[in-house]
C-alpha cells in the first residue's frame, strides 16, 4: 500500500524559504506517475502547486512560478518542495499527492499525504 | 486558467436525503473532471473521476455526470458519514485546479 508523508517545519519567517519532504513508502517514485504539492489555506479550499513525473517534466502554477521549486530524490524515495519569499499568506496545509497515470495520460490524485500545516509568522 | 465554480456553497440536508452538488467550468473540460470529498482534518479523498466514473471503494450511492462546462455530483441517499465539503478539480489545462468547494451539512 502507498503511503506518503510530508515533512518540514510547521513554522516559518516572512521572506525566508518553506521546505517540504514527500516521504514515499510502499512504492517508487521512478514509476511513471505524476507527484504533486497541493496546499488549503486554513477554511478555505485547494490550490495545486506543482508536478513534477518521472521522465523530469515538471509543471507549476503560474500564480507561483517564480518562487517555487520541485524536485524528485530517487535515492532517497521522496520529492520536495521549496517555496522562496513567503508571506502570511502562504500560511497552509501543504500535501503531497500522487497523480495516477497510464499509458500515457494522467488522471487523478489517488493518493495524499495526511498533510503539514505550515504557519508563516515573525 | 480554467475557474471551476460550485454550487452551492453550502447544502443543509438531513440523513437520507438526495444531495446534488454542481461545478461549471469557465471553458470545456471534455470528461476531464474528478471530485473529491474532505472531511475536517483529513485529506481529500478521490470520489469521482473523468466525470462519471466511480473510484475504487466508493459506494454506488455516488455518483457523476455532465460534460464540457456542467457538472453534478448526487448523493442518492445521504449516510452520516457523507457530511463534508465535496471538491471538483479539472485536468483539462494547466494550471490543475479546484472548485471553492461545496459544504454538506446536517440539517
Amino acid at each position: 500500500q502507498l503511503q506518503l508523508q510530508e515533512s518540514g517545519p510547521g513554522l516559518v519567517k516572512p521572506s525566508e524559504t518553506l521546505s517540504l519532504t514527500c516521504i514515499v513508502s510502499g512504492g517508487s517514485v521512478t514509476t511513471t506517475y505524476g507527484w504533486d504539492w497541493i496546499r488549503q489555506p486554513p477554511g478555505r479550499g485547494l490550490e495545486w502547486i506543482a508536478t513534477v513525473f518521472q521522465g523530469g517534466t515538471i509543471y507549476y502554477n503560474p500564480s507561483l512560478n517564480s518562487r517555487v521549486t520541485i524536485s524528485v530524490d530517487t535515492s532517497e524515495n521522496q520529492f520536495s518542495l521549496r517555496l522562496t519569499s513567503v508571506t502570511a499568506a502562504d500560511t497552509a496545509v501543504y500535501f503531497c499527492a500522487r497523480r495516477y497515470c497510464t499509458g500515457g495520460i494522467c488522471y487523478f490524485f489517488d493518493y495524499w499525504g495526511q498533510g503539514n500545516l505550515v504557519t508563516v509568522s515573525p | 486558467e480554467i475557474v471551476l465554480t460550485q454550487s452551492p456553497a453550502t447544502l443543509s440536508l438531513s440523513p437520507g436525503e438526495r444531495a446534488t452538488l454542481s461545478c461549471r467550468a469557465s471553458q470545456s473540460v471534455s470528461i476531464y473532471l474528478a471530485w473529491y470529498q474532505q472531511k475536517p482534518g483529513q485529506a481529500p479523498r478521490l470520489l469521482i473521476y473523468d466525470a462519471s466514473n466511480r473510484a475504487t471503494g466508493i459506494p454506488a450511492r455516488f455518483s457523476g455526470s455532465g460534460s464540457g462546462t456542467d457538472f453534478t455530483l448526487t448523493i442518492s441517499s445521504l449516510e452520516p458519514e457523507d457530511f463534508a465539503v465535496y471538491y471538483c478539480q479539472q485536468r483539462s489545462g494547466w494550471p490543475l485546479t479546484f472548485g471553492g468547494g461545496t459544504k454538506v451539512e446536517i440539517k
